[in-house]
């Protein structure tokens, strides 16, 4: 089955510097890569995703890029704020309607 | 977008009891839900599929006599924590996927279960 690995587990940036998160996965039939933002006690949010097809997806602060030779992906914030602190997932799926493997999580801070 | 209901939020039970909860699909037919179940500063765990009309595909290691799934509707899916103990104490929370949408898969809100 799928087998996704996160780093780093911890990251501390201080504000307005970028942050880059980076997972790799097992399953060369994966094509929808997933991040996710989790506050404490609460919900995953979904925060930008990227299928397959593409190798770079952008939406403000936030950009993924993909390698699907080397089977890795990656999360990138720009200009990080405070309120950007939390913890950020992974994900890869194979198809839309099967589950989903998480990264361990990295638990980002972002110094004032 | 798609919602999914999840009930209840917080529950706190004495071992040796069974705790049930419960995911809607509130404006979908959610024929897979997806249940994960998440330590304290751990990663979401997928614990099994449940389809609904079907039996529940667990993952390795999860006792399915413990945690009973049931999908007896589109839009209803319940996970039951058997004779529950400390060590079951966690974040469990479900997920679904609309077909159509854009965004991929929704989570319900979580269950905070504590056993004492």
């Amino acid at each position: 089955g799928e087998n996704v690995e996160q780093h780093p587990s911890t990251l501390s940036v201080q504000e307005g510097d970028s942050a880059v998160i980076k997972c790799t996965y097992s399953d060369s039939a994966s094509n929808y890569f997933p991040w996710y933002k989790q506050e404490l006690g609460k919900r995953p949010q979904l925060i930008i995703d990227i299928r397959s097809n593409v190798g770079e997806k952008k939406d403000q602060r936030i950009a993924v890029t993909l390698n699907k030779t080397a089977k890795h992906f990656s999360l990138h914030i720009t200009e990080t704020q405070p309120e950007d602190s939390a913890v950020y997932f992974c994900a890869a799926s194979w198809s839309n309607n099967n589950d989903m493997r998480f990264g361990a999580g990295t638990r980002l801070t972002v110094k004032p | 977008g798609a919602v999914v209901s999840q009930h209840p939020s917080r529950v706190i039970c004495k071992s040796g009891t069974s705790v049930k909860i419960e995911c809607r699909s509130l404006d979908f037919q959610a024929t897979t839900m997806f249940w994960y179940r998440q330590f304290p500063k751990q990663s979401l765990m997928l614990m099994a599929t449940s389809n609904e009309g079907s039996k529940a595909t667990y993952e390795q290691g999860v006792e399915k006599d413990k945690f009973l799934i049931n999908h007896a509707s589109l839009t209803l899916s319940t996970l039951t924590v058997t004779s529950a103990h400390p060590e079951d104490s966690s974040f469990y929370i479900c997920s679904s996927w609309k077909a159509g949408e854009l965004y991929g898969y929704t989570f319900g809100s979580g269950t905070r279960l504590t056993v004492v």
